[in-house]
């Protein structure tokens, strides 16, 4: 079956401005994690939506927010851009119904901030 | 929060050469997971364990929880090239979301032929 798919891959912006992510998970999957990947902080959790719903969050400010859609996908955005948001932005479906800690990770989303 | 301190933050080995890479805590995890991240891609899970002292083997990965579940590690056995990568630990909160993990900074294996 078709894997999760992040959309764009690769994206500049400058400060100030906004941004959209989407992803896109494992046909059946319902949970959509997302996680910051940073050279200086490593990996780290954003959100994760279950059935629409967000069901955690992580120590992220509120520039940083989420949604999802009836059939699963989501989408991340960051607005009023700062050059520490250059990240790369993953994306991870789950079922949502274990706790086996296994997640499907997309391939990413590259964000620049000029 | 969590932190989990990864170890060595990189190695540089022969092909065919053992690996071994470990993960500590200074808080308890009931699940440890290990990852590996290619160049450009997300991280796959390699070996997942639920259980102190449990060792699983998958392929040539060995991991191993430690009993007082703070800390695990990973061997890799005869590595080959395609072994290289950045390899990561990564653990749940124990009584929080299995999606919301925490991450280790990761070991970049360089495997030299």
């Amino acid at each position: 079956k078709a894997g999760v798919t992040q959309t764009p891959r690769y994206l500049i912006k400058t400060r100030g401005q906004q941004v959209t992510l989407s992803c896109s998970p494992i046909s059946g999957h319902r949970s959509v994690s997302w996680y910051q990947q940073t050279p200086g902080q490593g990996l780290q959790f954003l959100f994760e939506y279950f059935s629409e719903t967000q069901r955690n969050k992580g120590n992220f400010p509120g520039r940083f927010s989420g949604r999802q859609f009836s059939n699963s996908r989501s989408e991340m955005n960051v607005s009023t851009l700062e050059l520490g948001d250059s990240a790369l932005y993953l994306c991870a479906s789950s079922s949502g119904t274990t706790n086996t800690g296994e997640l499907f990770f997309g391939e990413g989303s590259r964000l620049t901030v000029l | 929060g969590q932190q989990l301190n990864q170890s060595p933050q990189s190695m540089f080995i022969q092909e065919g050469e053992d690996v071994s890479m470990n993960c500590t805590s200074s808080s308890i995890f009931n699940t440890w997971l290990w990852y590996k991240q290619d160049p450009g891609e997300g991280p796959v899970l390699l070996i997942a364990l639920y259980k102190a002292g449990e060792l699983t083997s998958n392929g040539r990965l060995t991991a191993q929880f430690g009993i007082t579940r703070k800390d695990s590690f990973l061997n890799i056995s005869a590595s080959i090239p395609s072994d290289v990568g950045i390899y990561f630990c990564a653990g749940p909160p124990p009584s929080g979301s299995a999606r919301q993990l925490t991450f280790g900074s990761g070991t970049q294996l360089t495997v030299l032929p």
